[in-house]
């Protein structure tokens, strides 16, 4: 399809193991958030790509936490030593991103990626 | 710092009931972006409308409004003849002016609409 394609749908990794999540944005999309949802937290904002511009990282909890994404398109979020209270609903979505005006904040997420950590 | 608060953590209404979803937020921005959207079951939050706070007027959209008072800084999002398929989680957001690209975003409003 043409949305904000996340894999994988549901993940279950034992403590101190190494994930990686993927995103794909709709195309022709510049800007790239990952986002975190927690049971009854909210979306907790982790890092921000637009275009070639150096990310905005401010948000990643730990260096555990890094994010990459790769000709300006598909994103993977790695999370080295997952610890338990990683345990949550990774989110990922796509913007547009206009030279006038700049980011026009209509998000389109995908379906996220549920992170277990037993 | 900015802040979006959605003081109502679970609502049930039975079917064609009107509801309301309030959403109070803080900046010191003059000009900001407010938001609502919406999560399914599915977990795919949907984009429902988004206001810059130049403009108060209300907004309506079928059986959707949403009502923007600066003087109150709330912007509540009212459901008429609420359905079935109205039952989600709303998200109420906050995004500065132009330039920033950061959306804060309130806890969520569970929204239960019983046949």
């Amino acid at each position: 399809g043409a949305g904000v394609s996340q894999s994988p749908s549901n993940k279950v990794t034992e403590k101190g193991k190494d994930v990686e999540l993927r995103c794909d944005p709709i195309s022709g999309h510049t800007a790239l958030y990952w986002y975190r949802q927690s049971l009854g937290q909210g979306l907790e904002f982790l890092i921000y790509f637009q275009g070639n511009s150096a990310p905005d990282k401010s948000g990643l909890p730990s260096d555990r936490f890094s994010a990459e994404r790769t000709g300006g398109s598909v994103s993977t979020l790695t999370i080295q030593r997952t610890q338990q209270e990683d345990s949550a609903v990774y989110l990922c979505a796509s913007s547009l991103y206009r030279l006038a005006g700049g980011n026009t904040g209509e998000l389109f997420f995908g379906e996220g990626s549920r992170l277990t950590v037993l | 710092a900015q802040k979006v608060t959605q003081a109502q953590t679970e609502i049930s209404v039975v079917e064609k009931e009107d509801v309301t979803l309030d959403c109070v937020y803080e900046t010191r921005d003059t000009t900001y972006y407010l938001f609502w959207y919406k999560q399914p079951p599915s977990g795919e939050l949907v984009f429902l409308i988004r206001r810059n706070s130049f403009d108060e007027q209300n907004e309506i959209s079928g059986r959707y409004s949403w009502n923007f008072q600066k003087s109150t800084s709330s912007f509540n999002f009212t459901i008429t003849a609420s359905q079935v398929v109205d039952s989600a989680v709303y998200f109420c957001a906050l995004k500065s002016g132009a330039g920033s690209y950061q959306l804060t975003f309130g806890k969520g409003t569970k929204l239960s609409v019983i046949p």
